[in-house]
């Protein structure tokens, strides 16, 4: 079963806007991952927030987590036609003493930029 | 490019079959994940090998097995293939079965059940 719910399911934007893509999970986690995917193809890491960090930049990437309301956010700003692909999010939930990356995806949101 | 290879690339079989996949781990990285993809859904894990034992698995059925061999490759098999095995499966190097640390993903390999 899928751990995460993400919203939008898909979104649809210009060069230039910001994107803003949501995900919701059901347990407590150690850490949060958001992948991307292209076309179908292999996932490329893009950001880890562990359980007690709130916010993380990465470039034109920003992550927040509220495990409080089990809730993270990832903003894409500046967005590119190159940055067009579908994006997860993973949570590593925690498992008493068992830390494993046995990671749990959400559905994904599928962004397109329009050039 | 992130160092993991899958092979084959694509597949077709019959229902009832049994399939292969194969997947070459980032060098030095001892850990590989399994997962399961079907059209329009998120990776759904399989299970997980470590150090050549396997180490947790998700909720799939006996007939999904593997192996991890001496120098961290592994194996998936899939015996008495079904239409719904159809999906892209996609295999994930990491360099310890640890929270935390970062999963490479191979390109995946399509399979289709006829």
């Amino acid at each position: 079963s899928q751990q995460g719910e993400e919203d939008p399911q898909a979104l649809s934007i210009q060069e230039g806007e910001n994107a803003t893509m949501n995900c919701s999970y059901k347990t407590s986690i150690n850490n949060l991952q958001w992948y991307r995917q292209n076309s179908g193809r292999g996932l490329v890491h893009l950001i880890l927030i562990r359980s007690n960090e709130r916010e993380k930049h990465s470039g034109r990437l920003r992550v927040t987590l509220d495990t409080s309301k089990k809730s993270s956010s990832l903003l894409i700003t500046a967005s590119r036609a190159a940055d067009t692909a579908s994006y997860f999010c993973a949570t590593d939930p925690r498992r008493g003493s068992s830390n494993t990356g046995k990671l749990i995806f959400g559905q994904g949101t599928t962004l397109q930029v329009k050039p | 490019e992130t160092g993991v290879t899958q092979s084959p690339t694509h597949l077709i079989k019959t229902r009832g079959q049994q399939v292969t996949l194969r997947c070459s781990s980032q060098s030095g990285h001892n850990t590989v994940s399994w997962y399961q993809q079907a059209l329009g859904q998120g990776p759904q894990f399989i299970f997980q090998y470590y150090r050549e034992e396997e180490n947790g698995r998700g909720n799939f059925p006996p007939r999904f097995s593997g192996l991890q061999f001496p120098n961290y490759s592994s194996e998936l098999n899939v015996n008495a293939l079904e239409l719904d095995d159809s999906a892209l499966y996609l295999c994930a190097s990491s360099l310890w079965a640890i929270s935390g640390e970062t999963q490479y993903f191979g390109p995946g390999t399509r399979l289709l059940v006829l």
